[in-house]
């Protein structure tokens, strides 16, 4: 099982672009999340999935949306990037509930000049 | 919204020193969960702890879980170079709520 996996690792946009991160699970967990990691700030849940066409917002959303088409596949899309948004973007899953075990993805390094 | 506080937010031990870190909610949690994540790596669930008063050990990690379940600790005894990273707690059912970590440097 290759677990949680996420591309690219490093990605640099320019103010106003946008793109999609993505992110794939092998592990046929229901639960799919995305958080971002500023420094001094800890993880903060952007978005998270209960299961394939069920989405919800998380504690930071704006700027970013989210669609769940299959089990395996939860990508996160900015619209139109933003310094702000200049940060590690991690994916994770679980099995039970969202705030089961989290199985993170290595993660996204993203800079938005 | 609920907020979950480290303390810490950095310490620099010697090997062999004890480290401890301390997680506070605002709020009651149904449960706590800790997490430690090496340099340029990513966050890796160490445990997990549900009831009132628990203590739960790992080696030389041991995490407790707070009586009114607002708050936990993670004390590592005699650190070694690996134990390097940050540790993370987590709580909370529908949306998990991470805490701002604690990050450990240890000198050999």
């Amino acid at each position: 099982n290759a677990g949680v996996t996420q591309t690219p690792k490093f990605q640099v946009l320019k103010t106003g672009q946008s793109m999609t991160l993505q992110c794939a699970q092998d592990m046929n967990h229901e639960y799919m999340s995305w958080y971002r990691q500023d420094p001094g700030m800890g993880l903060r849940l952007i978005h998270y999935s209960v299961g394939a066409g069920i989405t919800d917002q998380g504690e930071v959303p704006n700027g970013y949306n989210v669609s769940r088409s299959t089990t395996e596949d939860f990508p996160l899309r900015l619209l139109s990037a933003a310094p702000s948004q200049t940060s590690v973007y991690f994916c994770a899953s679980s099995l039970l509930f969202q705030g089961d075990t989290q199985y993170f993805g290595p993660g996204t390094r993203l800079t938005v000049l | 919204g609920q907020q979950v506080m480290q303390i810490p937010q950095y310490q620099h031990v010697q090997e062999g020193e004890d480290f401890t870190t301390y997680c506070n909610s605002s709020t009651t949690l149904s449960n706590i969960q800790w997490y430690k994540q090496r340099p340029g790596g990513h966050p890796v669930f160490l445990i997990q702890l549900v009831k009132s008063g628990e203590v739960k050990k790992q080696k030389r990690l041991t995490f407790q879980f707070g009586e009114a379940k607002k708050n936990s600790s993670l004390h590592i005894t005699a650190t070694q170079t690996t134990d390097v990273g940050t540790y993370f707690c987590a709580g909370g059912f529908q949306k998990l709520v991470f805490g701002t970590g604690t990050r450990l440097l240890v000198s050999p």
